[in-house]
């Protein structure tokens, strides 16, 4: 069975401050995505990830994965109190060469930007 | 627009009673899934469908049915069986051999 885990699960951060927010997985993996979810509304979709060394930068995020070491992190650079959510990143495993898209969330980080 | 479009937006339930929630796209997606969300916590797939007329289980698919009559619409209902049902639901859609999921706004279902 895949576990996704991510720490930390609460991030409570300074404007201006740097962070990375971890996400491990427990088997091979087709491909890592990680999500933005604002409260009360849907996933925003922030980067997919397809192999290994990918690094993606978007604004003050910035996103990598090791699938030798089955680790992605969100990097968050000088951040804001619009970056202010709860963050999941998501993997969909590789069974027998069909995974049917099926993604497997990790818990989520729940992200606090202070002034 | 193309898109994903869930309904409604909230939901109340009886105890005891089915209720069913809408998911339709217009993406012409080949697959799509049902997730369930609880405070606090990632999702979990109930269900998925790759093509028309079939479906297979997910993680937590007790309690929940579902049926794929059309590309564009994948319905989740929720039977009386399914013991904690209040949840945020979310359906997702993806073209076969795309990497990209697209999700709806979700439907919040509330036991009452």
């Amino acid at each position: 069975e895949l576990k996704v885990e991510q720490n930390p699960l609460f991030l409570s951060m300074q404007e201006g401050k740097n962070y990375t927010i971890y996400c491990n997985y427990s088997t091979t993996s087709d491909r890592l995505y990680w999500y933005r979810q604002d409260p009360g509304k849907s996933l925003e979709s922030l980067f997919v990830l397809l192999s290994n060394g990918a690094v993606k930068q978007e604004g003050r995020l910035m996103a990598s994965l090791d699938t030798k070491a089955r680790l992605s992190t969100l990097h968050i650079t000088a951040a804001v109190h619009d970056l202010s959510a709860t963050y999941f990143c998501a993997v969909v495993p590789t069974a027998g060469g069909t995974s049917y898209g099926k993604l497997t969330f990790g818990q989520g980080t729940i992200l606090t930007v202070h002034p | 627009d193309g898109g994903i479009t869930q309904s409604p937006k909230y939901l109340f339930r009886k105890e005891g009673q089915n209720v069913t929630l809408s998911c339709e796209q217009n993406l012409n997606h080949d697959a799509m899934y049902w997730y369930r969300q609880d405070p606090g916590q990632g999702l979990r797939l109930i269900y998925y469908s790759q093509i028309v007329n079939d479906f297979q289980k997910g993680d937590i698919a007790e309690g929940y049915s579902v049926s794929r009559e059309k590309k564009e619409s994948f319905p989740l209902t929720v039977t009386s069986a399914q013991k904690n049902p209040t949840a945020f639901y979310l359906c997702a859609s993806r073209n076969r051999g795309d990497t990209e999921a697209f999700f709806g706004q979700g439907t919040r279902l509330t036991v009452v």
